[in-house]
């Protein structure tokens, strides 16, 4: 079935760097996406959102750029801290609204000092 | 003010048995949706309710059910309990009246051992 997916299950970066995740999606009929960082034994965290009217949306060191086209999202997290260290969930939401939100796998960010 | 709370956070059942989750979403959230985290699948929704009825439902056998009370708290239950059942179960409240806008606020999560 149709779903999102993420690119890489884990990125390592240096501490103040950019990290940027990746996450292709393939229901054309997504109209709504999210990004949530999930730290060690908490429950999923929003990060920020677009709509598919947009294709950049940028919130406190974090920007989230959409591409239609490729049916391709990312996560651009300036200045990578060691509080960024977590698993990093895409999610869709079709129009229908009959699912719920589809989440990706996730990608583990791992910081290095 | 008081997130997402579930209960209990740790439990672990035994093949056959069924478990009940509680959920209490933020206050004046009257939407509340529940995932299924494992390592192998990653979080699965399971359902979603607004004003007691159940808006949403995921794909997941008739094993799995919920509720949900006029207070806006949520029961989710799974009967005769599989091996594969093992997981983190999530709940999250949304304030939007519509299910597919806004951020979802999600507990902890309930982690259900089942041996």
């Amino acid at each position: 079935g149709e779903s999102v997916g993420l690119h890489l299950p884990t990125l390592s970066v240096q501490e103040g760097d950019n990290s940027i995740i990746n996450c292709a999606y393939s229901n054309s009929a997504s109209d709504y996406f999210i990004w949530y960082k999930q730290e060690s034994g908490k429950g999923p965290q929003f990060i920020i959102d677009i709509r598919s009217n947009m294709d950049k949306r940028q919130g406190q060191r974090v920007t989230v750029l959409l591409n239609k086209t490729v049916k391709h999202l990312s996560l651009q997290i300036a200045a990578t801290q060691p509080g960024d260290s977590a698993v990093y969930f895409c999610a869709d939401h079709s129009g229908g609204g009959a699912d719920g939100l589809t989440f990706g796998k996730g990608t583990h960010l791992i910081i290095q000092p | 003010k008081a997130g997402v709370t579930q209960t209990p956070r740790y439990l672990i059942k035994t093949r056959g048995q069924q478990v009940t989750l509680s959920c209490s979403p933020i206050s004046g959230h009257r939407s509340v949706s529940w995932y299924q985290q494992t390592p192998g699948q990653g979080l699965q929704f399971l359902f979603e309710y607004f004003s007691e009825t159940q808006r949403n439902k995921g794909n997941f056998p008739g094993r799995f059910s919920g509720r949900q009370f006029s207070n806006s708290r949520s029961e989710m239950n799974v009967s005769t309990l599989e091996l594969g059942d093992s997981a983190l179960y999530l709940c999250a409240s949304n304030a939007q009246a519509s299910a597919n806008t806004g951020e979802l606020f999600f507990g902890e999560g309930s982690r259900l051992t089942v041996l």
